[in-house]
């Protein structure tokens, strides 16, 4: 078990700008999720998959957000066009079942 | 809507003694869970503890345990002993049965004082 692995850890971009971000799930934990941290507020919920099925999108994912699960292993979420109030912590959990969710450290986004 | 409340935005507690965290929450679901996650300052949240909703017995992790009062929609962490390496946030979440979204609160920032 080596844990849930976020990469990168910290990111600042300029307004507009692209960015990417990766997480790498517990090699046999089949769901996945990412959620937003901003500062004084705990996680919100932003997208779910079930092995490489997206099953749930929050409306907080505006249509600058995407994320993918190709195979069913690492996941990935893009923000295009990125603005500053998508500055914020991106967290990323894998789980076997709904019982138990293990985080990654996340990674912390500032959009100058 | 469900909402998780955590009121208290920061805790201090002396070293050996023992704290409570407070949260409430709110729903009309009568299958749930509710969880206590600790996040330190390295990041990485842990789960702490969990009480299925349907369980009368308050759940208990070693130096850890909840005051789950259903009726009330409270669910209180009490940590006993406390060390210093449980400084930390503190978030209280919950899960609506059958599905996989967590709710959190805003969270408790706990200081152990040596």
């Amino acid at each position: 078990d080596t844990g849930v692995s976020q990469d990168p850890r910290h990111k600042i971009t300029k307004r507009g700008q692209n960015v990417t971000f990766r997480c790498d799930p517990i090699s046999e934990h089949n769901r996945l999720y990412w959620y937003r941290q901003t500062l004084g507020q705990g996680p919100e919920f932003l997208t779910y998959f079930q092995n490489e099925a997206q099953l749930e999108k929050s409306r907080l994912l505006s249509d600058r957000f995407s994320a993918e699960r190709p195979k069913g292993s690492f996941s990935t979420l893009e923000i295009q066009r990125t603005e500053q109030g998508d500055s914020a912590m991106y967290l990323c959990a894998s789980s076997l079942t709904n019982e138990k969710l293990f985080f990654g450290s996340g990674t912390q986004l500032s959009v100058l | 809507a469900q909402t998780v409340t955590q009121s208290q935005p920061e805790m201090s507690v002396q070293e050996a003694e023992t704290v409570t965290l407070s949260c409430t929450y709110d729903t009309s679901e009568s299958d749930y869970y509710l969880f206590w996650y600790k996040q330190p300052p390295s990041r990485q949240m842990i789960l702490v503890i969990r009480q299925e909703a349907y369980k009368q017995q308050n759940a208990t992790e070693n130096r850890f345990s909840v005051n789950f009062q259903k009726a009330a929609k409270s669910f209180s962490l009490k940590i006993s002993d406390s060390q210093l390496g449980d400084a930390a946030m503190y978030f209280c979440a919950y899960r609506r049965g059958g599905t996989y979204k967590y709710i959190f609160g805003t969270g408790t920032r706990l200081k152990v004082l040596a």
